[in-house]
């Protein structure tokens, strides 16, 4: 049964970076038929899809974020990475990594994350 | 692109229906039939229980069924139970690997 853990500081400063870790377990991030996600939830908010990793190395991220967005995989520890950059408090939020069901760019996440509870504040 | 459209909000007693919209536009619900539907009970993580607009995952009751009609995709939820008391999220794809998703609905079972 794949799962997956987000890791990574709590608090971030403004106009820092945002790195989170998300290791997986029960399956292989090198897999290349699966691409690999991030999404977060703003307080008291829906949903918002960061962007995702596809096999072939292409990351697609949302056009309001795509400027301040890299994810990464470390297939040596099984880790997808997201790092957002010049963050402001507007940033505050949970974040899931998360893989589709299938293999398919329109297939939606059924593998999620617990979610890690990041706070941008001086 | 704008997030999808749902009430914020919804209700109903024990036993009875309910169903929730999600608006979208040609873009994104009128344009592929992949809508996905998303439960979230508090503190939880998402959990995937539609998917291509009318397909449950596995393990998801037959109670929830899912629609569309134009840009406007549906979740149903039959025979109400306690335990499907939680905020409901829509996503679909929006084309050139775009994902969008609904700022959510909350549904109480009164």
């Amino acid at each position: 049964q794949l799962q997956m853990q987000e890791s990574g500081p709590g608090l971030v400063k403004p106009s820092e970076t945002l790195s989170l870790t998300c290791t997986v377990s029960g399956g292989s991030i090198s897999s290349n038929i699966y691409s690999w996600g991030w999404i977060r939830q703003s307080p008291g908010k829906g949903l918002a899809w960061i962007g995702t990793l596809y096999h072939s190395g292409i990351t697609y991220s949302s056009p309001s974020l795509e400027s301040r967005v890299a994810i990464s995989v470390d297939t040596s520890k099984n880790h997808l990475s997201l790092r957002l950059s010049s963050v402001t408090a507007a940033d505050t939020g949970v974040y899931y990594c998360a893989r589709p069901r299938g293999p398919q760019q329109m297939d939606p996440f059924g593998y999620w994350g617990q979610g890690i509870l990041v706070t941008v504040s001086s | 692109q704008s997030a999808l459209t749902q009430p914020p909000s919804a209700s109903g007693s024990p036993g009875q229906s309910v169903t929730i919209s999600c608006t979208g536009t040609t873009s994104d619900i009128g344009g592929y039939n992949y809508v996905s539907w998303y439960q979230q009970h508090p503190g939880k993580a998402p959990k995937l229980i539609i998917y291509e607009v009318i397909e449950r995952s596995s393990g998801v009751p037959g109670r929830f069924s899912g629609s569309k009609s134009g840009n406007t995709a549906s979740l149903t939820v039959s025979g109400l139970q306690a335990e499907d008391e939680a905020d409901y999220y829509c996503s679909s794809y929006a084309g050139n690997y775009n994902v969008v998703f609904g700022g959510g609905t909350k549904l109480t079972v009164l």
